[in-house]
């Protein structure tokens, strides 16, 4: 199985920082890479897929990069509204696998 | 707008059973590939299953620790995805999501359901 371990777990930071999440793979993943955002008591929002891809409607704040075993989630400015969970997640085989979690809070 | 409904959730005692269904629409269900994923209350999420869809065969792939226990299934006809849960163990407590399995990521998620495990 690939585990994904995300750091750090928990980040307090202000509205307006430049916030950045690490996901590492415990092996390489081509491009089947995502990240979700998870608000208290709602279901997961896709934000990037393929390492870098922005759904659409996600603020152009939200960026992913990365390849291989390592890779990131940038919010180039926090908004009141980015306060929440990010989960990371492979989906190069099986069992698909998400990371632990980072929870933003505010600072 | 993609809209998936999750039912059937509730209380059962340890070795019980449960189905849960996800009511899809707004989206051509018959094309789409659906997971099921679950968090534990607190926990992260956890990807449980696979359903593929019926052009490429229906296959379904498991997480180990339902494996054996927990059944993915579709009614396209009825544009509706089916867990069918059977012995159940206090650790399946948790918030049950489906999710529009993109092949690219997980897209939409239903709201979720709670199942509770417990005597």
């Amino acid at each position: 199985d690939i585990q994904m371990t995300q750091s750090p777990s928990t980040l307090s930071a202000s509205v307006g920082d430049r916030v950045t999440i690490t996901c590492r793979a415990s092996q390489s993943i081509p491009r089947w890479f995502a990240w979700y955002q998870q608000k208290p008591g709602k279901a997961p929002k896709l934000l990037i897929y393929q390492v870098s891809t922005l759904e659409s409607g996600v603020p152009s704040r939200f960026s992913g990069s990365g390849s291989g075993t390592e890779f990131t989630l940038t919010i180039s400015s926090l908004q009141p509204d980015d306060f929440a969970t990010y989960y990371c997640q492979q989906y190069n085989s099986y069992p698909l696998t998400f990371g632990g979690g980072t929870k933003v809070e505010i600072k | 707008e993609v809209q998936l409904v999750e039912s059937g959730g509730g209380l059962v005692k340890p070795g019980g059973s449960l189905r849960l269904s996800c009511a899809a629409s707004g989206f051509t269900f018959t094309n789409a590939w659906m997971s099921w994923v679950r968090q534990a209350p607190g926990k992260g999420l956890e990807w449980i299953g696979r359903i593929l869809r019926k052009t490429d065969g229906e296959t379904t792939n498991y997480a180990a620790p339902v494996k054996g226990r927990f059944t993915i299934s579709r009614d396209d006809s009825e544009n509706t995805l089916y867990l069918q849960m059977n012995s159940l163990q206090t650790e399946d407590t948790a918030v049950y999501y489906c999710a529009t399995d993109g092949q690219l990521a997980f897209d939409s998620w239903g709201q979720g359901i709670l199942v509770t495990v417990s005597s």
